[in-house]
């Protein structure tokens, strides 16, 4: 198993590029997010899923859409970068009522 | 939504003493707070975590107490050691919904 995948693991963008960051799992998780982590305010969700064809917002989800046609594959997609979306980018996913599965990363950093 | 406080924010310690971090939170329908482990440049790793129907977890030097009367739950490491040192972070879920997250504690534990 090899768990959470992200891809890239660091990225530069100009501000009002688009990019997708992939995510990916092999554990048939039901449940898969996205957290972006900045200094001082710990991992704030951006969207989530409970299972293939659905999706919701978390708390921060403006200039950020996803998908989730697979149970495995759930992209986070910029739309317009900007330099307040500089962070850290983490996805997880988990079954049901369960702890997470972090993948490693992305680190963005938009100019 | 579920709200997720956690204190302190730093915490040093000399080896071989213990650490114990607390957390509270709102929402009294949540079940499930789990702990992760955050090494620098790593995502997030579950090391404990507690079911809304025990009081007490223990894994070897890491032990987890939870009050849901009081709405909080501490962990508690043992012995510490240099390579405890890391961000840790407490979270809070009902079930399938979303996981809140604490803000971090960094552990520093001087050799």
């Amino acid at each position: 198993n090899a768990g959470v995948t992200q891809t890239p693991k660091f990225q530069v963008l100009k501000t009002g590029q688009s990019m997708t960051l992939q995510c990916a799992q092999d554990m048939n998780h039901e449940y898969m997010s996205w957290y972006r982590q900045d200094p001082g305010m710990g991992l704030r969700l951006i969207h989530y899923s409970v299972g293939a064809g659905i999706t919701d917002q978390g708390e921060v989800p403006n200039g950020y859409n996803v998908s989730r046609s697979t149970t495995e594959d759930f992209p986070l997609r910029l739309l317009s970068a900007a330099p307040s979306q500089t962070s850290v980018y983490f996805c997880a996913s988990s079954y049901r009522g369960g702890g997470y599965t972090f993948g490693s990363g992305t680190r963005l950093t938009v100019v | 939504g579920e709200n997720v406080e956690q204190h302190p924010s730093t915490l040093s310690v000399q080896e071989g003493d213990s650490a114990v971090i607390k957390c509270t939170y709102s929402d009294s329908a949540s079940n499930y707070f789990p702990w992760y482990k955050q090494e620098l440049g790593k995502g997030p790793q579950l090391i404990i975590d507690i079911r809304s129907n025990v009081g007490e977890k223990k894994d070897q030097r890491i032990a987890v107490t939870l009050n849901k009367t009081a709405k909080h739950f501490s962990l508690h490491i043992t012995e510490t050691q240099p390579e405890d040192s890391a961000v840790y972070f407490c979270a809070a879920r009902e079930n399938n919904n979303d996981m809140r997250f604490g803000a971090g504690t960094r552990l520093t534990v001087k050799p």
